[in-house]
């Protein structure tokens, strides 16, 4: 257990869909991180958010919808996703930005297949 | 800029042997560095970290890494393979305390019979 739980493991949804995954974390970090991962591509940062407040956002296309009710807990919805959108989705949570010396701890991804 | 490069993003080594993962960086100031190691559908797990202590730092399953600032690497090693090696492995690098990790592409490690 890395003290990082994402639900669900595997997800397949069609594209006119809507779903959301979830990160949960009891660690007691404030900073919370959602990735991309694709297939012989280098993990692509999406969401920051920091004490509840999301700090960057890279770029990422609106059908992406990330929501942090508490330091504990963030999610990511998603709608009229597109097959390129398949990919592993990686949380991660650190103390908080100003302490990344200290590193992220991840969860074990949520796999997500558009079909 | 700065950033980090992982060299080689396919490595295969033979049971019983030497592992070296290459990595490097850009940067100005001294970094915070570290390794991941990434399981088949898993997450990013800390393998190990340098912030600034000794130059050798040892993580878990063997694994060690020397941080060289002459060369702005800090390659991992690990003296003999095992099957359960095989991974892809992520270098990262934070430039100060106050900026996110900047993640190498990685390098998958295939361990040979």
């Amino acid at each position: 257990e890395t003290g990082v739980t994402q639900t669900p493991r595997h997800l397949v949804m069609g594209m006119t869909n809507k779903k959301s995954l979830k990160c949960e974390q009891h660690l007691g970090h404030n900073a919370m991180y959602w990735y991309k991962q694709s297939a012989k591509k280098p993990l692509e940062l999406m969401f920051v958010y920091n004490f509840k407040e999301q700090t960057e956002n890279n770029s990422v296309p609106s059908r992406f919808s990330p929501e942090c009710p508490n330091s504990s807990h963030l999610f990511l919805h998603l709608h009229t996703l597109q097959p390129e959108d398949s990919a592993l989705y990686l949380c991660a949570s650190s103390q908080d930005p100003q302490t990344t010396n200290y590193g992220y701890t991840f969860g074990s991804g949520t796999r997500l297949t558009v079909v | 800029a700065q950033s980090v490069t992982q060299l080689g993003s396919h490595v295969s080594v033979s049971e019983g042997a030497l592992v070296l993962l290459r990595c490097n960086y850009s940067s100005s100031v001294p970094p915070y560095l570290f390794w991941y190691v990434q399981y088949p559908n898993q997450g990013l797990q800390l393998l190990l970290k340098y912030t600034s202590a000794a130059t050798l730092v040892k993580g878990i399953n063997g694994f060690e890494a020397e941080f060289k600032k002459s060369e702005t690497s800090f390659h991992l090693t690990k003296p003999s393979a095992h099957m359960s090696d095989a991974a892809e492995y992520f270098c990262a690098v934070s430039f100060d305390a106050g900026n996110m990790l900047t993640f190498g592409g990685g390098t998958r490690l295939m361990v040979k019979p």
